[in-house]
Parts: C-alpha cells; structure tokens; sequence
C-alpha cells in the first residue's frame, strides 16, 4: 500500500525568507501524481502545485516550485519570498492508478513578521 | 471556478443519532470523496464515488455509509454517531483519471461535526 510521510509537523520562516516543507512517499507503482495543498485557518483546501511522476522537469507556480526526486521517493516543496498569507497547514498527497488520493499527516507553516 | 458545497460549517449532535453529512459539487464531476481529518493524523479516505450510484470503500470506512444518487451530491451517513466520530469531515471532487491526467481534488470548506 501506498503511503505518504511529512515528517516535520511544524515549520518557521520569517518574512521574504525561503523554506523547504519535506514529503516522502512509498509505492510500487510507476506512474503517479503527487500534489501539494494548502489549508489557509479559513479551512478550505487549495491546490498550491502539482507533479506527473513521468515528468524529470520539477514543477513551478510562481513563488512554489518542487523538488522531485523519483528514484528517492521525495517531493518535496520550495517556497520562495514567504509572505503573511502563506501561513497554513500544507498537505503532500499522491494519487494512485485506482483514484484514491493519499495524504500525509501535514506540516503547520507560521511564517514570522 | 469549482464549487463545492458542504451543508453544514458547525454540526452537533448526539450519540446514538443518524447524522446526514450532504456535499454539492457545481462542475459535473464523476469523483467525489469524503474524508475525515484529525490532528496529527491528516486527511484519512473514508468512502468515494466515480459515477451515480458507485461507491467505493475507503481506508476508514467502519461506522459510515454513503448516497449517490444525483451526479452532483454525496452524502455521508453516520448510522449511529458515537463520541469517537467527532472529527472534520471534508468532501471533495474531482475529474475522472483515465489516462494521463493531473487532475487535482477540489475541496468544500469542511463539517465540523462534535458528536456529545
């Protein structure tokens, strides 16, 4: 079975820092998608980047891009210039070929003034 | 933009009670999920559906069934609530995945359900 690990619960970053949020996943299959989501306090989850395992290029949207390393199993995500708004839970989830969607445990981002 | 409805932002009810948590989804999307999220443990799969009237079993299932009987609505059911069916409970949707497709779950703003 698949599983998905965030091994760092909570993180820190001070304003226009940058900072890495780590995600490790297992599984035996070859193609997947990996996602990372974002929950503001206001509770609902927003799709913050996504990556196609098949893809070598590394996935960028703005200030958020990820490193992925296929043959480490890690996904991790890069946030650039952090500002106030980007304080939230961040989820790493993985998709299987069978629809299902996995999460990690999350990591709390508070990002310092 | 994708919306997807929960009914409820704050629910309490007692144990015992049959609890009817209802998702909406605007975009004519076939996949629809329900989890629950606690503290420390993320967001745990408890049933989906890929089409009217299809339902799937999820990692947590026990305690919880599931109606799909429209396109656009998926409902959580909790037979018989109990205290430790108190959690968050998400719903989310998405395209269907055949192929190489990417595409992401969209989430409603989550059912605070305390069960007393």
């Amino acid at each position: 079975a698949q599983t998905v690990t965030q091994s760092q619960p909570e993180m820190s970053v001070q304003e226009a820092e940058t900072v890495t949020l780590s995600c490790t996943y297992d599984t035996s299959e070859s193609d997947y998608y990996l996602f990372w989501y974002k929950q503001p306090p206001s509770r609902q989850m927003i799709l913050v980047i996504r990556q196609e395992a098949y893809k070598q290029q590394n996935a960028t949207e703005n200030r958020f891009s990820v490193n992925f390393q296929k043959a480490a199993k890690s996904f991790s995500l890069k946030i650039s210039d952090s500002q106030l708004g980007d304080a939230a839970m961040y989820f790493c989830a993985y998709r299987t070929q069978a629809y299902k969607y996995i999460f990690g445990t999350g990591t709390r981002l508070k990002v310092l003034a | 933009d994708v919306k997807v409805t929960q009914s409820s932002r704050y629910l309490v009810k007692r144990t015992g009670e049959k609890v009817f948590l209802e998702c909406v989804q605007d975009m004519d999307h076939e996949n629809m999920f329900w989890y629950r999220q606690d503290p420390g443990l993320g967001l745990r799969l408890i049933y989906f559906s890929y089409d009217v009237k299809m339902k799937e079993k999820g990692d947590i299932p026990e305690g919880y069934s599931v109606s799909r009987e429209k396109k656009e609505r998926f409902s959580l059911i909790l037979e018989s609530a109990s205290t430790n069916q108190t959690s968050m409970y998400l719903c989310a949707s998405s395209l269907p995945v055949a192929g190489r497709s990417n595409q992401p779950q969209h989430f409603g703003d989550g059912t605070r359900l305390s069960i007393l």
